[in-house]
């Protein structure tokens, strides 16, 4: 099983900051990793997927980087809504793995 | 728009048995593959088991393995969960998502709201 760590675990920041949330992987998983982005009490959403493809609806604020075990999600300025946890997962293999979470909390 | 609805959550005494359904609408369900993930109270997401869109291509988290089956009804636009020898680990909201791929994975695109299996005698 590939192990996500994420860092850092909690992250604070003020509205219009830059954001660097960063996910390695215990082994390669190339270019096949995903972030979701979860608010309180929802279900998550679909940031990014293979490592720096926006998903429908995201905004060009949140760029995603890296391939074989070193990604970073960068939020480019920080708004309300993206105070939240963020989560990384990759799809390289079975079984498919999650990262334990970075929480973006307002400064 | 997309719907994922997830029902047949609650609670069961250890070693018991549930079926959670996720029905789906506002998408051609039988094109795409469909997942449960599983998050306990305040911790992070686990994935549970997948189901391509044919419903041949199956797999499972190795914590469940051997123990949950997942599977579909195209006619009827479901994925099903089925919960056997629940254990108190399997205390949890359950979410059905959509994937973004028809028989392999992609991304988890769409999410429901989750529904709640608590095991405890």
């Amino acid at each position: 099983e590939i192990v996500l760590t994420q860092s850092p675990a909690t992250l604070s920041l003020s509205p219009g900051e830059r954001a660097t949330l960063s996910c390695r992987a215990s082994q390669s998983v190339n270019t096949y990793l995903a972030w979701y982005r979860q608010k309180l009490g929802q279900p998550p959403r679909l940031i990014i997927y293979d490592a720096f493809n926006r998903a429908t609806g995201i905004p060009a604020r949140f760029s995603g980087s890296g391939s074989g075990t070193d990604f970073t999600l960068t939020i480019s300025r920080l708004e309300p809504e993206d105070f939240a946890v963020y989560f990384c997962q990759h799809r390289v293999n079975w079984p498919i793995t999650f990262g334990q979470g970075t929480r973006l909390d307002i400064k | 728009q997309v719907q994922l609805v997830e029902s047949g959550g609650g609670v069961v005494q250890p070693g018991g048995s549930l079926r959670l359904s996720c029905a789906a609408s506002g998408f051609t369900f039988s094109r795409y593959a469909m997942h449960w993930v599983r998050q306990a109270p305040g911790k992070g997401l686990e994935w549970v088991a997948f189901i391509g869109d044919s419903g041949n291509n199956k797999n499972y988290g190795d914590s469940v393995k051997g123990r949950f089956t997942i599977s579909r009804d195209n006619s009827k636009n479901t994925v099903y969960l089925q919960m056997n020898s629940l254990r108190a680990e399997d205390t949890a909201v359950y979410y059905c998502a959509r994937d973004l791929a028809s028989s392999w994975v992609m991304g988890l695109d769409d999410w429901g709201q989750g529904t709640l299996v608590t095991v405890s005698s």
